[in-house]
């Protein structure tokens, strides 16, 4: 079953403008990735948050984590037409069989005018 | 990181038959996924193939529709059987990151369409 909720389904920005992605999980994790997806091409991993993480950085990205609220942000910043894709969030469950198996949200489909 | 190929990359199929996807990997892993895009959707997982073992499925997902080899550490095949127009999606492989990383390194995928 559907483990994430992303939000908004879509999102439309300027180039320059940062872009704020919403995910949403219900049961408890061992961590959370963000990946990205082009034209419906394989995915490439973008950033991994543990569950006893609340806040971490990589390049224009930031996501963040909120355990008690079970949900995270993926926050592009000062984006770029190279951008566009769609962004699925993923989690991985906190312990026993299937602890390596993803289970991936909606995703986000990002288009970043020039 | 490893890196995935997959073949065919696309394929138009009559209903009725069955379509052998392929997926190499230039490293040895131990555990090689499967998932399906329907499309407009998320991934959705078929099968977890390991080697030495039957393919774990799944609720969902039957050996009899998808049937899985995983014959050495590189390589894996999925069949998408007796296909329907349903069946058409994108179908990936990944395999698992570094040991302890959980995440996964995918495939580009194959584009199925069934008429």
């Amino acid at each position: 079953s559907q483990q994430g909720e992303e939000d908004p389904q879509a999102l439309s920005i300027q180039e320059g403008e940062n872009a704020t992605m919403n995910c949403s999980y219900k049961t408890s994790i061992n961590n959370l990735q963000w990946y990205r997806q082009n034209s419906g091409r394989g995915l490439v991993h973008l950033i991994l948050i543990r569950s006893n993480e609340r806040e971490k950085h990589s390049g224009r990205l930031r996501v963040t984590l909120d355990t008690s609220k079970k949900s995270s942000s993926l926050l592009i910043t000062a984006s770029r037409a190279a951008d566009t894709a769609s962004y699925f969030c993923a989690t991985v469950p906190h312990s026993g069989a299937g602890s390596y198996q993803l289970t991936f949200g909606k995703g986000t489909k990002l288009s970043v005018i020039p | 990181s490893a890196v995935i190929s997959q073949k065919p990359s696309r394929d138009i199929c009559q209903r009725g038959t069955s379509l052998t996807i392929q997926c190499q990997v230039d490293s040895q892993v131990t555990m090689m996924f499967w998932y399906r895009q329907q499309p407009g959707q998320s991934l959705t997982l078929i099968a977890t193939a390991n080697q030495g073992s039957e393919a774990t499925y799944e609720s969902g997902f039957v050996i009899d529709k998808f049937p899985i080899s995983r014959p050495n550490l590189t390589f894996s095949t999925l069949t998408v059987s007796n296909m329907s127009p349903e069946d058409s999606s994108i179908y990936l492989c990944s395999v698992e990151g570094l040991a302890d990383s959980y995440e996964q390194y995918f495939g580009p995928g194959t584009r199925l369409t069934v008429t």
